[in-house]
């Protein structure tokens, strides 16, 4: 059974430039969340796909966008960077887009914005 | 607004000492979720407690849900440096957003 898996693991991009973000759920899940967690803090709620849809999203504004394939991977979109935009972006996958799923997070990608 | 109140925020200890670490909300959960972490490493799930006064054991991990679901607590007997970590609680409160608090950093020296 394949884990859940990010690229790239760093990544280093200056303010104003776009990035993306990939995430391939672990085998048999169909729901991915993605999460941002900013230097000592804890994992914050960005939004969620199921079926590839949006299933749900928290307080962060549109330049965040995400996709989900049919192969239940995704993406997370960052337009116009800012420096606040720096950290580690967890992705989490789980199996049926429903409350209190068990959710299981891949090791994450280092976002550094200049 | 942080859901979830973490203490202590951080916990130099020594190999052998035991240790409690605590989770707080004003909101009741359906259930609560307790993490560790290691740098450069997603959250790996060591529990979830659904019921309230539930208590779960994972070795030498101890965790409880508080009777009215607002609070878990987080107990480690005889720490070894393996245990280093964060340690994070989360919980849904409604929707399908995890919930996380800020994180109780745990470092065990030998």
């Amino acid at each position: 059974e394949t884990g859940v898996t990010q690229s790239p693991t760093h990544l280093i991009k200056t303010r104003g430039q776009q990035v993306t973000l990939r995430c391939s759920s672990q085998s048999g899940h169909n729901t991915v969340s993605w999460y941002q967690q900013a230097l000592g803090q804890g994992p914050q709620f960005i939004f969620q796909y199921y079926r590839e849809e949006e299933n749900g999203r928290g307080n962060f504004p549109p330049r965040f966008s995400g996709l989900q394939f049919p192969n239940y991977s995704s993406e997370l979109n960052v337009n116009a960077l800012e420096l606040d935009d720096s950290a580690l972006y967890l992705c989490a996958s789980s199996f049926s887009g429903g409350v209190a799923d068990t959710q299981y997070f891949g090791p994450g990608t280092r976002l550094t914005v200049l | 607004t942080q859901l979830l109140e973490q203490s202590p925020q951080f916990l130099s200890i020594q190999e052998g000492e035991n240790l409690t670490v605590y989770c707080n909300s004003s909101s009741v959960f359906s259930s609560l979720q307790w993490y560790r972490q290691e740098p450069g490493e997603g959250p790996v799930l060591l529990v979830t407690v659904v019921t309230g006064g539930e208590v779960k054991k994972l070795k030498r991990l101890t965790f409880q849900f508080g009777d009215a679901r607002k609070d878990s607590s987080l107990h480690i007997t005889a720490a070894q440096p393996g245990d280093t970590g964060l340690y994070l609680c989360a919980g849904y409160n409604s929707g399908y957003a995890l919930n996380f608090g800020k994180g109780t950093s745990l470092l065990v020296t030998p």
